[in-house]
């Protein structure tokens, strides 16, 4: 069965401590694995797309890597405007979009 | 840049109403799909369209209709509100229908049935 697994849950960090999220799948014939953010009382928004292992994005303070099982997100000297919840999914062969239930990160200044 | 639209924000409606949550997107997308998400249950998909005319069931599509008269607009009708059915709904829509497109969402519908 197609599943999307994230930890931790949540995560406090004070601002400038680097840490990593994980996102662990399991999926038939990976299609793309996406990174979302979400800002409570908003709609996620797109942060990168991975498509195969040993691929990675970056953009400002995050970065995203991908092996044939899960996938991380560096976040290096975070902010407190990096608060928010980070939603991993994966594409499967079967055409279907799969969402893990999401990391809420806090940066404490 | 509009994107995505979806209204209303927020709607409360007692068990037994019916009412359509609107969604629009002006980017020309093939593909849109509504989810509902609800606390450490992550985003599950209720109905999804491949293009105009063209529409199929998600993960959770009991209680829920929809349809794609136009390339731009695809609406989510609760047909009997149940308590059950209170969430938050974001409608979401991507370039083509192919897996593995980035997907794009609105703003989310937040929806209490009492």
């Amino acid at each position: 069965e197609d599943q999307v697994t994230q930890s931790p849950e949540a995560l406090r960090l004070q601002e400038g401590e680097s840490s990593s999220l994980n996102c662990s799948y399991t999926v038939s014939g990976l299609r793309g694995l996406f990174w979302y953010r979400q800002d409570p009382g908003k709609g996620p928004e797109f942060l990168f797309t991975l498509y195969s292992a040993g691929e990675e994005k970056e953009k400002e303070r995050l970065k995203a890597t991908l092996t044939k099982k899960e996938s991380f997100l560096h976040i290096t000297a975070p902010k407190p405007e990096d608060s928010a919840t980070y939603l991993c999914a994966v594409g499967s062969s079967a055409s279907k979009i799969i969402f893990g239930s999401g990391t809420r990160l806090s940066i404490r200044p | 840049n509009a994107g995505v639209t979806q209204t209303p924000k927020f709607q409360v409606l007692k068990t037994g109403q019916s009412m359509t949550l609107q969604c629009a997107q002006d980017m020309n997308h093939e593909y849109m799909s509504w989810y509902r998400q609800d606390p450490g249950m992550g985003l599950r998909l209720i109905h999804y369209s491949v293009g105009a005319g063209i529409t199929d069931q998600g993960e959770v599509p009991n209680g829920y209709n929809v349809s794609r008269s136009t390339t731009e607009d695809f609406p989510l009708r609760l047909l009997s509100a149940a308590p059950s059915q209170t969430s938050v709904y974001f409608c979401a829509s991507s370039y083509s229908s192919r897996v593995g497109n980035t997907i794009y969402f609105g703003e989310g519908s937040w929806l209490t049935v009492v």
